[in-house]
């Protein structure tokens, strides 16, 4: 079985400053990554994920997290932040065996909120 | 392309009273289906999926219900609602294992 914890439930930071969101998981197989952005009554989107190859990975609006597998981590960074950004952030996983459910287990979510 | 509906948005119900969210999607095939419910201030708790017409893993016991009748459309349904039911329910497809797409939601709370 898998778990995710994300281990800020809130990180406040000011307009342009850096931020990182942090991501750890627990399983026993290899997993898929993801990042899913939450804006208030909305559901949530998908801003990036780690599925194979480089373990880098980026979105269109300047976010990108890394899959570290020792540690088993998946943080989430951007060098600048906007006011836009505030929103509710989800790491999840899922495992790649072949019983192939597709299942992604949610960790409790990171509200980041840009001050002005 | 692949579009998720859901609803309704807002759902305002008294206790007791039956519960029907339906979701709904668009071009795809046999797509994965998943109900996840969201309370205030918590993460997604999963609460039903489904890999095919008629198939229906329950993740944790409760009031709800799910149905897929057709190959696009998946069902959550109680026959009387409690108070702890009321929360943002969320409504997902997902090919394979590569991520979700997500209903817009909807608000429901039980009075």
């Amino acid at each position: 079985a898998q778990s995710v914890t994300q281990l800020d439930s809130q990180v406040p930071v000011f307009e342009e400053a850096p931020v990182e969101l942090r991501c750890n998981y627990s399983s026993s197989v290899s997993v898929y990554l993801f990042w899913y952005v939450q804006y208030p009554n909305q559901g949530l989107q998908l801003l990036l994920k780690y599925l194979s190859g480089s373990t880098l990975v980026e979105s269109i609006n300047g976010f990108e997290a890394e899959f570290n597998k020792s540690q088993t981590s998946f943080h989430l960074r951007k060098p600048s932040v906007h006011i836009s950004d505030t929103a509710e952030y989800f790491c999840a996983v899922s495992d790649r065996s072949s019983s192939n459910t597709g299942k992604l287990i949610f960790g409790q979510g990171t509200t980041l909120q840009v001050k002005p | 392309s692949q579009t998720i509906h859901q609803w309704p948005a807002t759902l305002v119900q008294p206790v007791g009273s039956p519960l029907s969210l339906e979701c709904t999607v668009e071009g795809t095939s046999n797509p994965n289906l998943y109900w996840y419910r969201q309370a205030a201030g918590r993460g997604l708790q999963l609460l039903f999926y489904s890999v095919g017409i008629g198939q229906i893993s329950s993740e944790v016991p409760q009031n709800l219900s799910a149905s897929r009748p057709q190959d696009r459309q998946f069902i959550l349904s109680s026959k009387k609602l409690l108070l702890s039911d009321s929360g943002f329910y969320l409504c997902a497809w997902a090919e394979a294992n590569y991520g979700y797409t997500f209903g817009s939601g909807t608000r429901l709370t039980v009075v």
